[in-house]
């Protein structure tokens, strides 16, 4: 079983739409948690962090359920600019703070 | 943020021959250094973790005499891929924090093709 697993996609919307993405991690020490995003043939840049507690940023919101380990990503009122490949991070209790990548979810978002 | 340089953003070699790759912190002093590699239609796989001074942490799998890193200053981080063969054709990352714990900060990436 991968350590972080994500439907790889694709997922086709139009403009406006609303899309969510599930991501599931298997080591229970895990302590912090990531959406990346990564254009094609860029490096991954931080979307933003997971909380238990939910957060939100603009028309992304974020949440963590630990008991579940399970972390979703919103996207609300899609943008043609949010066509990108999504990365669920998960970041372990080791001592260097290794960062683990689910294989990514491609989100294209149409017209 | 910070701002991190990976220098080749690409490479194409003979296969047999050895391609050293840079990774520089820019804006602030990189205790800790991170190489990862990432194949077509795959995740980010972490190679190998740097600190500066010592000797670097492989992950498993990773051959250490063939991916040589060297972290001789808190700004700079190198990945040697020794006697490159076609598998090693890669999107090869490097990543930047203050201390192990911290955010990590991804370089634009280099792109090795090997031939």
């Amino acid at each position: 079983r991968k350590e972080v697993e994500q439907d790889p996609g694709p997922f086709n919307v139009p403009e406006g739409a609303t899309v969510a993405f599930n991501c599931t991690y298997s080591n229970s020490a895990s302590q912090s948690f990531f959406w990346y995003r990564q254009d094609c043939r860029k490096e991954p840049k931080l979307l933003m962090s997971v909380y238990s507690s939910g957060n939100e940023d603009g028309r992304f919101t974020a949440q963590l359920n630990r008991a579940s380990q399970y972390i979703s990503l919103l996207i609300r009122d899609s943008k043609l600019s949010d066509s990108a490949t999504y990365l669920c991070v998960v970041s372990g209790g080791t001592s260097y703070g290794k960062l683990t990548f689910g294989q990514g979810t491609i989100l294209t978002v149409h017209p | 943020g910070a701002v991190v340089s990976q220098h080749p953003s690409w490479v194409i070699c003979k296969s047999g021959t050895s391609v050293k790759i840079e990774c520089r912190s820019l804006d602030f002093q990189a205790t800790t250094m991170f190489w990862y590699r990432q194949f077509p239609k795959q995740s980010l796989m972490l190679m190998a973790t740097s600190n500066e001074g010592s000797k670097a942490t492989y992950e498993q799998g990773v051959e250490k005499d063939k991916f040589l890193i060297n972290h001789a200053s808190l700004t700079l981080s190198t990945l040697t891929v020794t006697s490159a063969h076609p598998e090693d054709s890669s999107f090869y990352i490097c990543s930047v924090s203050r201390r192990s714990q911290e955010t990590q900060y991804f370089g634009p990436g280099t792109r090795l093709l090997v031939l």
